[in-house]
């Protein structure tokens, strides 16, 4: 079964850094290009960044909100794509989705069940 | 930064009616790279539709959709209890900002 499950999700202050990891089965990670959305409460999605296949150069594209503060790196060996966030701010508290395109590029057919991210003091 | 917007914000119909929610963007899209996501309350979105119109593995094909250029549409016939969700269009056509709309909520009464 094709499977993603983000951990490490919790409460921080504002400021703070967390780091987010997304765990891969049943399929080809290597070849995957691997995304984070993420959903403020009671909003939409917004797309935050994502990570190509190491054979797509493995580059990283981040949303503007995120640049400069999130790092997307992946670590092919264990099947885990991580979302590095540091200097976090109250706007960034939402449920934080693992996400890929495992048939359509970039349309997502398979996610995770979501990780929430509470910024606070 | 191409922009999707959603209309109506929300949709209430009765079971067996049909539902038409509408995305437009700020410049063209290929149609090739527009899709069409399901939310339920406390659940991951579920893809729908992508390439505008290609419906996803074990879609039911109450669900269509289409459109190009700036204007696309998905349309659900014969609405039924378990379609009430929120519905949202992304875009992944422009890299590397890849967008999503600000959703539309379907009600069934």
């Amino acid at each position: 079964e094709m499977q993603l499950v983000e951990s490490g999700g919790g409460l921080v202050k504002p400021g703070g850094s967390l780091r987010l990891s997304c765990a891969a089965s049943g399929f080809t990670f290597n070849n995957a290009w691997m995304n984070w959305v993420r959903q403020a409460p009671g909003q939409g999605l917004e797309w935050v960044g994502r990570i190509k296949a190491k054979t797509d150069g493995g580059t990283t594209d981040y949303a503007a909100p995120v640049k400069g503060r999130f790092t997307i790196s992946r670590d092919d060996s264990k099947n885990t794509v991580y979302l590095q966030m540091n200097s976090l701010k109250t706007e960034d508290t939402a449920v934080y989705y693992c996400t890929t395109g495992l048939f359509h590029y970039g349309a997502f057919d398979l996610w995770g069940q979501g990780t929430m991210v509470t910024v606070s003091s | 930064e191409i922009v999707l917007t959603q209309s109506p914000g929300t949709l209430s119909l009765s079971p067996g009616e049909r539902a038409t929610l509408s995305c437009r963007a700020s410049q063209s899209v290929s149609s090739s790279y527009l899709a069409w996501y399901q939310q339920k309350p406390g659940q991951a979105p579920r893809l729908l539709i992508y390439g505008a119109s290609s419906r996803a593995t074990g879609i039911p094909d109450r669900f269509s959709g289409s459109g190009s250029g700036t204007d696309f549409t998905l349309t659900i016939t014969r609405l039924e209890p378990e379609d009430s969700a929120v519905y949202y269009c992304q875009q992944y056509h422009s890299s590397p900002q890849w967008t999503f709309g600000q959703g539309t909520k379907v009600e069934i009464k």
